[in-house]
């Protein structure tokens, strides 16, 4: 299994700012996944963040909004830019297939409410 | 388009009462269905893969099964301990990306 953690846990932002969460993992692992969880719908996958590569945002998200880093095979960040009230969600980390294990791992979210 | 649906949405159960939970999917080719469960506040936790219909797998009190269409997650004999949310998701063949549904919300009563 991994262990996976995030920082902040939550966080409440002012609209036009942009916040950074961070996602660590006690693994090495190739493919890290980022999703939103709005409240009472299901996980959304914003992109996915290989170490070496362009993160790939999925439709209707983009790099301008969500730049991601990945600067090595244990630690990822997604930043949310320009935020508004609508950015108000929960954002999770993901990593896949340890050890040929086909299970997905997932951090315990990052709650962003935006003023 | 490949699409999750989950139901019911919301499940109250008394301690003791056996149910199920439904997860309906299109996918154009099935790699895999897994459910998840997620308690508040807490990112979601791996329960079971299931990868062709017939297939079933058992934990504890819960066991999932599959079929072309849908997959159940019956749950026999619940205790409080077990109220979460449910997720179900899909992987289609040839991609990584997995589509979830909006799950079901469990409450199991003492």
């Amino acid at each position: 299994s991994a262990v996976i953690s995030q920082k902040p846990s939550r966080d409440i932002c002012q609209r036009g700012t942009s916040l950074t969460i961070q996602c660590q993992v006690d693994s090495q692992v190739t493919m890290m996944f980022w999703y939103r969880q709005q409240p009472g719908q299901s996980l959304t996958l914003i992109a996915t963040a290989n170490q070496g590569s362009e993160a790939t945002y999925e439709s209707g998200f983009v790099i301008d909004k969500f730049p991601i880093s990945r600067p090595n095979l244990t630690f990822s960040t997604l930043t949310v830019s320009n935020m508004s009230p609508e950015d108000s969600s929960i954002y999770l980390c993901s990593v896949d297939g340890l050890a040929g294990v086909d299970e997905q791992f997932f951090g315990p979210g990052t709650r962003l409410t935006v003023l | 388009e490949d699409q999750v649906t989950q139901s019911p949405e919301a499940l109250r159960l008394q301690e003791g009462e056996s149910s199920s939970l439904n997860c309906s999917y299109t996918v154009s080719g099935l790699r895999g269905l897994f459910w998840y469960r997620q308690d508040p506040g807490k990112g979601p936790e791996f329960l079971f893969t299931l990868y062709s219909a017939g297939e079933e797998k058992e934990k504890e009190r819960l066991k999932a099964t599959l079929t072309k269409k849908e997959s159940f997650l019956h749950i026999t004999a619940p205790k409080p301990e077990d109220s979460a949310t449910y997720l179900c998701a899909v992987q289609a063949s040839g991609t990584y990306k997995y589509i979830f549904g909006t799950g079901t919300r469990l409450k199991v009563l003492a």
